[in-house]
């Protein structure tokens, strides 16, 4: 059974520290991980996904199949960051089945 | 292109009353979730579709929740009976075919359903 862990509900941080959303899942495959963000009235987005290996509005999550973590990282926390961010992991393929997601943690960014 | 569409946008409806919500999925896309979302909770898994296999229901609250997906295209969610732990925002999402990979999903607005 795949299974995504988010241990913090709520993290806060003031402006300009480092953040990190941590993710931990369980799958027996290659899975894909994905990082959702929900802004304050504004729909759910996809933030970035790890085969992309890129960063998005300066998040970055490096995949870690050792620890099966794939955290969120940040080097300086903005305002801007307060939101809803959801951690997802789906299969490969055409038998992927679906896609399993986090709790959440909601992120509050003190000016 | 249009993004996930959800109607209505707001619902509010007397306890023991019926409603349907509708989700329109981007054009193409076979895979289809409904989700609940609580104030200030996390995202609640009701129902998966996925082409023209069996779907996923394993997420369904009660017998008073079903949905269909006609055609393979729109998708609706009803409540029967509806009662106050209903009230929640319910958001669908579609994704395309996986290919060699995993694809997002695309989510809708979603729809606030008050039950009174």
């Amino acid at each position: 059974a795949q299974r995504v862990t988010q241990p913090e509900k709520l993290l806060s941080v003031f402006k300009g520290a480092p953040v990190e959303l941590k993710c931990n899942y369980s799958y027996s495959g290659s899975p894909e991980l994905f990082w959702y963000v929900q802004y304050s009235r504004q729909r759910l987005q996809l933030l970035l996904r790890h085969i992309s290996r890129e960063s998005i509005k300066g998040f970055t999550a490096d995949l870690n199949k050792g620890e099966t973590s794939f955290h969120l990282k940040k080097p300086f926390a903005q305002e801007e960051d307060s939101a809803m961010y959801y951690c997802a992991l789906s299969g490969r393929g055409t038998n992927a089945g679906k896609s399993t997601f986090g709790d959440g943690t909601t992120l509050t960014v003190k000016p | 292109g249009a993004g996930v569409s959800q109607s209505p946008s707001n619902k509010v409806t007397e306890k023991g009353k019926d409603v349907e919500l509708r989700c329109d999925p981007i054009s193409g896309h076979t895979a289809l979730y409904w989700y609940r979302q609580s104030l200030g909770q996390g995202l609640e898994f009701l129902i998966y579709f996925q082409g023209n296999s069996a779907p996923d229901k394993s997420g369904l609250p009660s017998d008073r929740f079903s949905a269909e997906r006609t055609g393979g295209s729109v998708s609706t969610l009803t409540i029967q009976r509806t009662q106050q732990e209903d009230s929640a925002v319910y958001l669908c999402a579609s994704s395309s075919i996986p290919g060699q990979g995993a694809s997002p999903l695309h989510f809708g607005n979603g729809t606030r359903l008050t039950v009174t």
